[in-house]
């Protein structure tokens, strides 16, 4: 069975520019997160997805990022414009439901310069 | 506010040898949690998890420990081998939350 799928797997931009993330949950599952990695430190959750509703996004920075999981199976999360302090890993994760195990994709990983 | 953290950074074992990566947490109502192994390039990867009903639960040379009166998680690992090297990161999660909260993570160094 295919993991988590996310592309691409680097991306680097100048600042000010924006920059999409695309990710492709396991099949069959309802649950889809974005997750935000800095160096040497754990995921930090950015939004929660229920199907096609967003149920968590307490975390996300909407004055910049914006996702979209328009008919509950991939998911786009975008940055724009792009800052400095962005650069990190993106990961996306999926689980069958709410309160299941969360199955981690390789993650984007972005630089800002 | 909720926090996980681990007392080492970094853990350097023999190959062969037992390891044992600890994980403190401050969230007394979580009663959900995980260890996860991240590889360098990769993104985390499931280990196991035990729920706050329970004090210890056995993987496959995997054993994690709860102890909630000192708000203690433990991830024991048998006869360490070289492709146990990673960030070993744990989590802890309330169901009546759903947020996964993660810690800073472990670093496991094993030379053979």
């Amino acid at each position: 069975e295919a993991g988590v799928v996310q592309s691409p797997r680097y991306k680097i931009i100048e600042k000010k520019q924006p920059v999409a993330f695309w990710c492709n949950p396991i099949s069959g599952h309802n649950t889809l997160y974005w997750y935000l990695q800095n160096l040497g430190q754990g995921p930090e959750l950015l939004i929660r997805y229920e199907n096609e509703e967003a149920v968590d996004d307490s975390q996300l920075p909407k004055d910049r990022f914006s996702a979209e999981r328009l008919k509950g199976v991939d998911s786009t999360l975008k940055i724009q414009p792009a800052e400095l302090g962005d650069s990190a890993v993106y990961l996306c994760a999926s689980s069958m439901g709410q309160g299941q195990t969360q199955y981690f994709g390789p993650g984007t990983r972005l630089l800002v310069l | 506010g909720e926090s996980v953290g681990l007392h080492l950074p970094t853990l350097s074992v023999q190959e062969g040898d037992n390891s044992i990566i600890n994980c403190a947490y401050s969230n007394s109502a979580s009663d959900y949690f995980i260890w996860y192994k991240q590889e360098s390039g990769k993104g985390p990867q499931f280990i196991i998890d035990i729920r706050s009903n329970m004090d210890k639960r056995q993987g496959q040379r995997v054993t994690v420990l709860l102890n909630k009166t000192v708000k203690h998680l433990s991830l024991q690992i048998a006869a360490t081998q070289p492709g146990d090297s990673a960030v070993y990161f744990c989590a802890e999660k309330n169901t009546g939350f759903q947020k996964l909260v993660f810690g800073t993570g472990t670093r496991l160094l094993v030379s053979p």
